[in-house]
């Protein structure tokens, strides 16, 4: 099946800091979503992108759309500590199959 | 407006057993898909429905099944239960094709 790469993996960082994380696949989206997820709970929509090259912000999070549909990115700017979970980064398919990245965990030291 | 919401939140069963899960999406939203999530595997896609009608179906073996009802309201079957089923079982209603997921809290199952 289709394969959506996320790095990095794990981050740890200070509170305060920028992050920065990104989602590769080996097709073209149309669609580019990204997801928190917090222990024992699903996952929540942070970020709709529907065309290439679109810059979306929701607070502190920007999220890019790649020029090239294959590829998207999320930046949170100072961050906290309830910042911290688990990003996922999500794409369709025709058949509205979503596909989903391998998670960016985030850890935010105090 | 309520969101997706899934019952029952834990389910502890023993191998060659079988379950249903339950999932009632936001109002207004026709689609409903499942999703299974692993440690190892991460999310993975098992089916759509879409008015009544499962639209779409992921790479499971046919022990995984479901239904939608004609309020939108889902239910997900899995018959004679492995140990390898043991995941969290999520729930996302939709208003439509590629319409972003929102997600239940999941339904974690056990299997010992």
């Amino acid at each position: 099946g289709q394969q959506l790469n996320q790095s990095p993996q794990s981050m740890f960082i200070q509170e305060g800091e920028d992050v920065s994380m990104n989602c590769t696949s080996s097709s073209i989206f149309n669609t580019w979503l990204w997801y928190k997820q917090d222990p024992g709970e699903g996952p929540v929509l942070l970020i709709a992108l529907y065309k290439a090259g679109e810059l979306t912000s929701n607070g502190r999070l920007t999220a890019q759309f790649g020029i090239t549909r294959k590829d998207s990115f999320l930046n949170i700017s100072a961050s906290i500590p309830s910042d911290v979970g688990i990003y996922f980064c999500a794409g369709p398919n025709t058949g509205n199959q979503f596909y989903f990245g391998t998670g960016t965990s985030l850890t935010v030291i105090p | 407006k309520a969101g997706v919401t899934q019952t029952p939140r834990y389910l502890i069963k023993t191998r060659g057993q079988q379950v249903t899960l339950s999932c009632s999406p936001i109002s207004g939203h026709r689609s409903v898909s499942w999703y299974q999530q692993t440690p190892g595997q991460g999310l993975q896609f098992l089916f759509e429905y879409f008015s009544e009608t499962q639209r779409n179906k992921g790479n499971f073996p046919g022990r995984f099944s479901g239904r939608q009802f004609s309020n939108s309201r889902s239910e997900m079957n899995v018959s004679t239960l492995e140990l390898g089923d043991s995941a969290l079982y999520l729930c996302a209603s939709s208003l439509g094709q590629a319409e972003p997921l929102h997600f239940g809290n999941g339904t974690r199952l056990t299997v010992t």
